[in-house]
């Protein structure tokens, strides 16, 4: 099993529709959570990060559920320009090491 | 100038080449990252670096080495290119604290022929 899984999708939606994307992690330690927005052929840029309570910023909203072990991403009233591959991330406690592990994306595709 | 700067951008190798990536940072972050990105199989870890004198294997460090020659410099390097090879590399940085994310150089994609 992979330590973080997403839906591969694709997702094609019509502008204005809501979306919402699920990653779930294997590793109970973990406590940093993200998500990336990665643009055909282009480097990963953060999103937002998660926190425990929720956290909202415009349009995106992120939820952590610790008790399932995934992170959701909310995208509300799409844009044509949401259009590209969301990534969550989450730190990988093991030992003294720390690192990060990404999903392998969800593509979204937003359509006029 | 971009916080993360990698080169080459693209590169096209024999097998059996040695080849070297190069990533640079003007951010002051401590961590360093090295990535690789396949279909399907997303980010992968190579290799990272949490400050000039520590140097740890990721997830996927076969047939990789790395330096850090600075704060600033982290390389990495294919002694001899197999074709399996073949993806998009990238560098990353962090800073201390968990709860900030990761800064990425815009890739380099490698292709061994």
């Amino acid at each position: 099993r992979k330590e973080v899984e997403q839906d591969p999708g694709p997702f094609n939606v019509p502008e204005g529709a809501t979306v919402a994307f699920n990653c779930t992690y294997s590793n109970s330690a973990s406590q940093s959570f993200f998500w990336y927005r990665q643009d055909c052929r282009k480097e990963p840029k953060l999103l937002m990060s998660v926190y425990s309570s929720g956290n909202e910023d415009g349009r995106f909203t992120a939820q952590l559920n610790r008790a399932s072990q995934y992170i959701s991403l909310l995208i509300r009233d799409s844009k044509l320009s949401d259009s590209a591959t969301y990534l969550c991330a989450v730190n990988a406690p093991r030992g003294d090491n720390n690192d990060m592990r990404f999903g392998a994306g969800t593509r979204l595709t937003v359509k006029p | 100038d971009a916080d993360v700067t990698q080169t080459p951008r693209n590169r096209i190798t024999k097998t059996g080449k040695r080849i070297m990536l190069e990533c640079s940072q003007t951010k002051g972050h401590d961590r360093m990252y090295w990535y690789r990105q396949d279909p399907g199989l997303g980010l992968r870890l190579i290799y990272y670096s949490f400050d000039v004198k520590d140097i740890n294997k990721g997830e996927i460090s076969d047939g990789y080495s790395v330096s850090r020659q600075a704060q600033a410099k982290f390389s990495l390097s294919l002694e001899s290119a197999i074709p399996n090879q073949t993806a998009l590399y990238f560098c990353a940085t962090s800073d201390l604290g968990r709860n900030y994310g990761y800064t990425f150089g815009s890739g380099t994609r490698l292709t061994v022929v």
